[in-house]
């Protein structure tokens, strides 16, 4: 069945620090990749997506995402962290095509420390 | 990427009524979907809404429980009904544009809760 894992539940890191949450997917066929973020009682917001193509993908809020075939992966990274990137995040696959369901990761939330 | 809006933002029920959340997009759309999210947990989705027939529930999901509506490319509804304690969530619909972006754009959700 196909599935994405974000092994880290819950994720502590210093403002200014680097940052790294992981993404696992297994699917049939390389599928579409995102990231998304939910911060506290808002909806979901898009952070990138990986169709094909150069496989280190930029995305808003200084955010950014390396798809990895050989690892199934599909790692987000921020260089260094601000206040306001506390929030959850979720990755997610999706089978290509077009109008495909999405499916979800059970979500890192992220907590930043002064 | 489209500006979703859903009405109610958040509403207590009481057990054994039912529910019923808007999901208005500002532009044509041809699937819409909606997702359940479960206190700490990640999205569900419970079905796709295409205009004009019948929507396609998940496995776990029936069309008594969760009825839709899709009216016109714009604009859809989700009832839950008989609710129970166990529908506690935050339910949000999305969309996917008329051109396949294959990306989908979520609404603010819905915050319900059972009594």
């Amino acid at each position: 069945a196909q599935s994405v894992t974000q092994p880290d539940i819950h994720i502590t890191v210093s403002e200014g620090a680097s940052l790294e949450l992981r993404c696992n997917y297994s699917y049939g066929a390389t599928p579409y990749l995102f990231w998304y973020v939910q911060s506290p009682g808002q909806g979901l917001q898009l952070l990138l997506k990986y169709f094909s193509g150069d496989t280190l993908v930029q995305g808003i809020k200084g955010f950014e995402a390396e798809f990895k075939r050989s690892q199934s992966s599909f790692n987000l990274r921020k260089p260094s962290v601000h206040w306001s990137d506390a929030a959850e995040y979720f990755c997610a696959a999706q089978d290509s095509g077009g109008y495909q369901k999405v499916t979800f990761g059970t979500g890192t939330k992220l907590q930043v420390i002064p | 990427s489209a500006v979703i809006s859903q009405k109610p933002s958040r509403d207590i029920c009481q057990r054994g009524t039912s529910l019923t959340i808007q999901c208005q997009v500002d532009s044509q759309v041809t699937m819409m979907f909606w997702y359940r999210q479960q206190p700490g947990q990640s999205l569900t989705l419970i079905a796709t809404a295409n205009q004009g027939s019948e929507a396609t529930y998940e496995s776990g999901f029936v069309i008594d429980k969760f009825p839709i509506s899709r009216p016109n490319l714009t604009f859809s509804t989700l009832t839950v009904s008989n609710l129970s304690p166990e529908d506690s969530s935050i339910y949000l619909c999305s969309v996917e544009g008329t051109t396949g972006t294959d990306t989908q754009y979520f609404g603010p959700g819905t915050r319900l809760t059972v009594l």
